[in-house]
């Protein structure tokens, strides 16, 4: 079973652009997370899908993020315009039905985003 | 709300010296607890979860944990440190199954 894949795996960009990050999670996965790691600080939630629907985006830092899933399958997370604290690993995790089973996030790699 | 904190942004333990990494949590609610560890240039792993079952948890390569909720505790051991164990630790924190709040994580280096 293949495991979340995450593209790019990096990506360095002028502030001012516009990035595109995308989440693959697991096969049969409704939920779908977004966490980000900014430089010497702490793994931080940004969204949660359950399937197509945003079931909680408390943690979007501010209205230049943009995620989607349409289909209830792949995920996209936009940063525009990108500014220089949004450099960060972003990760995505999936996961089956929340509120059964072990509630375990299978993360993937991470996409490492570099803003100068 | 919740929160966890590791104490120790930064472990150093010799191979073979007891490894031992300290997460504490805030839960409003029974919490669902994870430890994660993030190798060199790869994503998080799961080491090992306590979602109220047994409260001495054991993950993967021999490490293990114990819930103590009268200290609010979730703290990660292993016997025996080996070289391959040096990484970053995550404990994480989740009610009912939500999304995840982290610690700030743990490096461990293992000294020859």
């Amino acid at each position: 079973e293949a495991g979340v894949t995450q593209f790019p795996s990096h990506s360095v960009i002028e502030k001012g652009q516009t990035v595109t990050l995308r989440c693959d999670p697991i096969s049969g996965h409704d939920n779908l997370y977004w966490y980000r790691r900014v430089m010497g600080k702490e793994i931080k939630f940004l969204l949660h899908f359950v399937k197509e629907s945003k079931q909680d985006e408390s943690g979007m830092p501010n209205n230049r993020f943009l995620a989607e899933r349409t289909g209830g399958t792949y995920s996209t997370l936009k940063v525009q315009p990108a500014e220089l604290e949004d450099s960060g690993v972003y990760f995505c995790a999936s996961s089956n039905s929340a509120g059964t089973g072990d509630h375990e996030q299978y993360f993937g790699p991470g996409t490492r985003l570099t803003v100068t | 709300a919740q929160s966890v904190t590791q104490l120790g942004s930064h472990v150093s333990v010799s191979e073979g010296a007891l490894v031992l990494l300290r997460c504490n949590y805030s839960s409003s609610v029974p919490p669902y607890l994870f430890w994660y560890v993030q190798y060199p240039n790869q994503g998080l792993q799961l080491l090992l979860k306590y979602t109220s079952a047994a409260t001495l948890v054991k993950g993967i390569n021999g490490f293990e944990a114990e819930f103590k909720k009268s200290e609010t505790s979730f703290h990660l051991t292993k016997p025996s440190a080996h070289m391959s164990d040096a990484a970053e630790y995550f404990c994480a924190v989740t009610p009912y199954g939500q999304n995840f709040v982290f610690g700030p994580g743990t490096r461990l280096s293992v000294l020859p």
